[in-house]
């Protein structure tokens, strides 16, 4: 099946930094990523749609100033995390759809943050 | 809205036993319905999909499901379970709208016993 890459798959940081987490989709063009948050124990939350060369569509109460998507090409978005604090401190995946529109989704191996 | 459920945080089954870990959702107009595994600290692997046709689907590592339009249910079975079968589960759906994101069910954890 296709493969997407994230990076980094864990890093720390202090508090009041940003954090910037890579997407890939490697032998795929993707015009619509997307974003999920992962608390322990508990489901995926969906955050954001990102579509290439446009702005993302994030879900409700999920804060768009805090949580930065950027998908400048088929292959790459990235979630930034700005003046990140403990609570963003989480598992984030990201996912990417392997035409045709049926496709499964097709996720990276998530990155944790970690916000001390 | 798009909703799934999964009704039961855990399934304990001894190895070589069959089984079912359940799902039931709602969506407008037909579904997608997807299963997936995930082991712990990684990203989540595709185990099977119902697009459309035979309601009763195939899947890695010899799982199924099958797709019950009247229960809007998409169950997810196996004959003889493995150890190794042990992890998370989460069973997902979207509209066939073009751009929809997956939603996810809060997961089930497998637990299979030698």
């Amino acid at each position: 099946g296709a493969v997407v890459s994230q990076h980094p798959s864990w890093v720390i940081c202090k508090s009041g930094t940003s954090v910037k987490i890579e997407c890939r989709s490697l032998d795929f063009q993707a015009t619509t990523m997307f974003w999920y948050r992962q608390f322990p124990k508990q489901s995926l939350m969906l955050m954001a749609t990102s579509n290439e060369g446009s702005k993302a569509t994030y879900e409700q109460g999920v804060e768009k100033d805090k949580f930065l998507i950027n998908h400048a090409s088929l292959t790459l978005s990235t979630l930034t995390v700005t003046s990140a604090h403990p609570e963003d401190s989480s598992f984030y995946i990201c996912s990417a759809r392997d035409p045709p529109a049926t496709g499964e989704l097709f996720f990276g191996e998530g990155s944790r943050l970690t916000v001390l | 809205a798009q909703s799934v459920a999964q009704p039961e945080d855990q399934v304990n089954v001894a190895e070589g036993n069959p089984l079912t870990v359940k799902c039931t959702y709602s969506v407008s107009g037909n579904p997608y319905l997807f299963w997936y595994v995930q082991y712990p600290n990684r990203g989540l692997q595709f185990l099977l999909k119902y697009i459309t046709g035979d309601n009763l689907v195939k899947g890695s590592y010899g799982f199924e499901a099958e797709f019950n339009k009247s229960q809007t249910s998409f169950h997810l079975k196996k004959p003889s379970a493995l150890v190794s079968d042990s992890a998370l589960y989460f069973c997902a759906v979207r509209s066939n709208q073009a751009g929809t994101a997956l939603i996810f069910g809060k997961g089930t954890t497998l637990s299979v016993s030698s």
